[in-house]
């Protein structure tokens, strides 16, 4: 069954500590979108894919890190930069823009 | 800024009851918006998109309109069951915006009771 895979589901983080959350589509997807999710605040943008070997910042990049070495795959890496990085973090893609966007199950990650 | 509003916050209804989510945005200039279900710890489950052309979009007993001069989008559920309960979100691409990037309302939070 084609869709997004998001790995791990729980993770626990370190102060000081990087971490990195995976996202893998079989959609043949062109865009991949990181989102993070907090209560009260809604859905807030983190990164964006277009293409292979390319990315956007979003509304809130700082903290955060990406790669997309290939068109399947489009890692997070939360770094110590990161202050407060607790959250549900969402993987998306889209065929192209202003396609229908499909979600993984998120990763919650929490600091310990 | 951008933004999205979702009334109510939450909503409680007794089961068989036909019910309207609310969605309202700010850009006219849409270039399509779409309703997502999210159950409790989960990811987002895509339910209807509405392209700014189109006035409405159906699938099974659920039912969005979206009239973008007064920058409103309804999602309407017929005859509610206990399985409908979950957090509802609306998002919305902006028309030249960044590529791809929706904007999200805080969703709707419905119980539907047996």
């Amino acid at each position: 069954d084609g869709g997004i895979t998001q790995s791990p589901k729980y993770l626990f983080r370190k102060e000081g500590q990087n971490v990195t959350l995976s996202c893998e589509q079989n959609l043949n997807h062109d865009a991949m979108y990181w989102y993070r999710q907090d209560p009260g605040q809604g859905l807030r943008l983190i990164y964006y894919s277009q293409i292979v070997n390319d990315f956007q910042k979003g509304d809130i990049a700082e903290g955060y890190s990406v790669s997309r070495e290939k068109k399947e795959s489009f890692p997070l890496t939360v770094t110590s930069a990161q202050k407060n990085p607790t959250a549900f973090y969402l993987c998306a893609s889209t065929l192209g823009r202003g396609a229908e966007a499909f979600f993984g199950q998120g990763t919650r990650l929490t600091v310990v | 800024k951008q933004e999205v509003t979702q009334i109510p916050a939450a909503l409680s209804v007794p089961e068989g009851e036909n019910l309207v989510l609310n969605c309202s945005f700010t850009d006219s200039a849409i270039y399509n918006l779409q309703w997502f279900r999210q159950d409790p710890g989960k990811g987002l489950t895509s339910l209807l998109l509405i392209q700014s052309s189109q006035r409405e979009q159906t699938s099974g007993r659920l039912n969005a309109s979206l009239d973008k001069s007064s920058g409103r989008s309804t999602l309407y559920i017929a005859a509610s069951q206990p399985g409908d309960s979950a957090t509802y979100l609306c998002a919305f691409l902006a028309g030249g915006t960044s590529y791809g990037k929706l904007t999200f309302g805080q969703g709707t939070i419905l119980t539907v009771h047996p």
